[in-house]
C-alpha cells in the first residue's frame, strides 16, 4: 500500500459530461502529480502542484483542470469528455522534489 | 530537460540476472536517477534511486559510472512476478522546467 488513495477506482460516464477525481496524498507528502495513462500507452505526465500551488504542468488540455486544497488532497476535473479521454488516472505523491514518487492505484475512467 | 532512452524490451529466465540500462546524456548536476516498476492496471511502484556510484536495496541494485550518462537498474534471480514494465526517470529540475517524464519503459518477460 503506497499510502496515495484515488477514489472513485472506476467511472463510467457518458461524452461531453464532466468528472471529478480526487487523491488524498501520503501523510507529510506536499507535492502532487497527476498522469493519464491510456490502454497500452505510456505515463503521460499532467500535472504537479506543491503545497497547494501549480508548481509545473505537462500536456494538460484546456477542458482538465486540477487543484490541490489546504489539506493538500487534489482534485482533477475532467469536462466535456471524449472517448479519447477514457484511460487509468493515477496521482502520485512526494515529500519533496527530490523524493520518489508514490503513486495510487488509479481511477479508470470509461467514456462512453 | 534530460531525456532517457532505455531498451523497448527484455527477456529472461527465472533465476538469471537481468540488467537494464538507460541512457540520460544530458543530465544535469542536480538530477537523481530512479526507476519505478509497474504491472498491468497498478500505478508504478518506486524500486531504487541513486545519484552516483552504486545503491543496493532489498529488492535491486543501481549501477551509475562516474560521468552520470548512463545508469544499469539489476534485478538479481528474477522470478516471474518481475514480468513488468521497467522506467527510468531523471529529474527534477530545480528550476521553472520541473516535470517528471516516464519514457517507454523496458518490458521485461521472465519465462519460466
Amino acid at each position: 500500500d503506497s499510502g496515495v488513495t484515488q477514489t472513485p477506482k472506476h467511472l463510467i460516464t457518458a461524452t461531453g459530461q464532466r468528472v471529478t477525481l480526487r487523491c488524498s496524498p501520503r501523510s507529510g507528502d506536499l507535492s502532487v502529480y497527476w498522469y493519464q495513462q491510456s490502454l497500452d500507452q505510456g505515463l503521460q505526465f499532467l500535472i504537479q502542484y506543491y503545497n497547494g500551488e501549480e508548481r509545473a504542468k505537462g500536456n494538460i488540455l484546456e477542458r482538465f483542470s486540477a487543484q490541490q486544497f489546504p489539506d493538500l488532497h487534489s482534485e482533477l476535473n475532467l469536462s466535456s469528455l471524449e472517448l479519447g479521454d477514457s484511460a487509468l488516472y493515477f496521482c502520485a505523491s512526494s515529500v519533496e522534489d527530490n523524493s520518489p514518487l508514490h503513486f495510487g492505484n488509479g481511477t479508470r475512467l470509461t467514456v462512453t | 530537460l534530460a531525456k532517457t532512452t532505455q531498451p523497448i524490451s527484455m527477456d529472461s529466465y527465472e533465476g538469471q540476472e537481468v540488467n537494464i540500462t538507460c541512457s540520460h546524456n544530458n543530465i544535469a548536476t542536480n538530477d537523481y536517477i530512479t526507476w519505478y516498476q509497474q504491472f498491468p492496471s497498478q500505478g508504478p511502484r518506486f524500486i531504487i534511486q541513486g545519484y552516483k556510484t552504486k545503491v543496493t536495496n532489498e529488492v535491486a541494485s543501481l549501477f551509475i559510472p562516474a560521468d552520470r550518462k548512463s545508469s544499469t537498474l539489476s534485478l538479481p534471480r528474477v522470478s516471474l512476478s518481475d514480468t513488468a514494465v521497467y522506467y527510468c526517470l531523471v529529474g527534477p529540475r530545480m528550476d521553472s522546467s520541473y516535470k517528471l517524464i516516464f519514457g517507454s519503459g523496458t518490458r521485461l518477460l521472465v519465462r519460466p
